[in-house]
């Protein structure tokens, strides 16, 4: 399956760090996404890295590629308790199918 | 800013029943989806549509389920005899870029 899959499954860090989360993927893609979802609330996405593309910065995040890998990484720096939340990658692959396909996620908690 | 609206926000059915679940997508996305997520666990792709027809569809999605886009503006989600496995959250998407629009969600419980 081309599923990606988030590392770790549960991140717990203090306000003001770095929170990095990993997701791998099997096929080869056109673009990786990342979303975040509040418990019980839909998903909103956060960024958008095509597979030419090897980094991309939207404010706090910033997110790599290595398609070599077949990998990404989420990077949010300055946490605050507000990007409390589960985190999902999701890929299309290159080639077949347009549909996105999610990750297992991943929980983020920021302590005060 | 442009959202994508779903109702009910909860259902609660007994298992058998018919359900439909009403999404309104943004109005000049091209494509729609419906993705569902049981509680805790992964979202799951159920089906796309495009050009008022189904573009792909999962193996979750099976005879059971339905989608229609009736008027131009509502996307609908029929289950016609729901089961207790069927109980989830379902989203509806939209979008005309690659990315994906997600609505707040229903959630269905089949009793």
């Amino acid at each position: 399956s081309q599923q990606g899959e988030e590392d770790p499954q549960a991140l717990s860090i203090q306000e003001g760090e770095n929170a990095t989360m990993n997701c791998s993927y099997k096929t080869s893609i056109n673009n990786l996404q990342w979303y975040r979802q509040n418990s019980g609330r839909g998903l909103v996405h956060l960024i958008l890295i095509r597979s030419n593309e090897r980094e991309k910065h939207s404010g706090r995040l910033r997110v790599t590629l290595d398609t070599s890998k077949k990998s990404s990484s989420l990077l949010i720096t300055a946490s605050r308790a507000a990007d409390t939340a589960s985190y999902f990658c999701a890929t299309d692959a290159r080639g077949g199918s347009e549909k996105l396909v999610f990750g297992k996620g991943m929980k983020l908690t920021v302590n005060p | 800013e442009p959202e994508v609206t779903q109702t009910p926000s909860h259902q609660v059915t007994q298992m058998g029943q018919e359900v439909i679940l009403r999404c309104v997508p943004i109005s000049n996305h091209l494509y729609f989806y419906w993705y569902r997520q049981i509680l805790g666990q992964k979202v799951e792709f159920l089906v796309s549509f495009y050009n008022n027809e189904i573009s792909e569809k999962s193996e979750i999605f099976d005879d059971q389920f339905s989608v229609e886009r009736p008027d131009g503006s509502n996307f609908t989600l029929k289950i016609r005899s729901t089961k207790l496995e069927d109980s989830a959250m379902y989203f509806c998407a939209s979008d005309s870029t690659g990315e994906l629009f997600f609505g707040e969600g229903s959630r269905l419980t089949v009793l």
